[in-house]
């Protein structure tokens, strides 16, 4: 069965300086992973996503995400937050395998102070 | 390229009535997903559709939710009756097939907030 685990309820950091969104999966086979962002009254927007290759993927509004095997991670990392970062941020796992379901985690409020 | 609709945007109800939604997906995507997004919570897959087949309903209620993808391009999601625990946000997504190394993500609606009162 997949899974998808976001620790962190909330994430609260200042602007200007990184950011970490922690996510960790579990999944039969190699998977396809995915960050998802959703502002209030909004559908998710797609950020990025990491199918094979290098594992430090890069994608819209400067966002990142490095995957590691091993640990069976895919953390969200920016170099330099925005106020305008603050959203809900989700992570989703898919077997990698024809038309194999999306699992979504629950979700880690992202919160930039000024 | 348009994005995927979905009418209506809020629907209120009362209990034990009955409501369906509508999806229309990105052109040319042959996946379909119906999600549920109760508040505070991360979406959850009720019917996966591959063209008008259903690969993955696992976890929809069948005895009062129903889904159909005719001609594998709009889907309609219909709850009768609704319960109160209902209340959520039903988001619709596509993807190409699925299958590709390029396609794998699912692009999504901004959904349909009901309220069951």
């Amino acid at each position: 069965a997949q899974s998808v685990a976001q620790p962190e309820d909330q994430v609260n950091v200042a602007e200007g300086n990184p950011l970490t969104v922690k996510c960790t999966y579990s999944v039969s086979g190699n998977p396809y992973l995915f960050w998802y962002v959703q502002y209030p009254n909004r559908g998710l927007q797609f950020l990025l996503k990491y199918i094979t290759g290098d594992n430090l993927v890069k994608g819209s509004y400067g966002f990142e995400a490095e995957f590691n095997k091993s640990q069976t991670s895919f953390h969200l990392k920016k170099p330099s937050a925005l106020v305008s970062d603050s959203a809900l941020y989700f992570c989703a796992v898919r077997r990698y395998s024809s038309a194999s379901k999306i699992i979504f985690g629950s979700g880690t409020r992202l919160s930039i102070r000024p | 390229e348009a994005g995927v609709a979905q009418s209506p945007r809020y629907k209120i109800i009362e209990k034990r009535q009955s409501v369906a939604f509508w999806c229309n997906p990105i052109s040319g995507h042959a996946t379909l997903y119906w999600y549920q997004q109760i508040l505070g919570q991360g979406p959850k897959l009720l019917i996966q559709f591959q063209n008008n087949g259903v690969v993955d309903d696992s976890q929809l209620p069948k005895d009062r939710f129903s889904a159909e993808r005719l001609k594998g391009v709009d889907s309609t999601l219909k709850i009768q009756p609704a319960k109160l625990e209902d209340s959520a946000v039903y988001l619709c997504a596509s993807s190409l097939t699925g299958q590709g190394v390029g396609d794998a993500e699912a692009f999504f609606g901004q959904g349909t907030r009901l309220t069951v009162v």
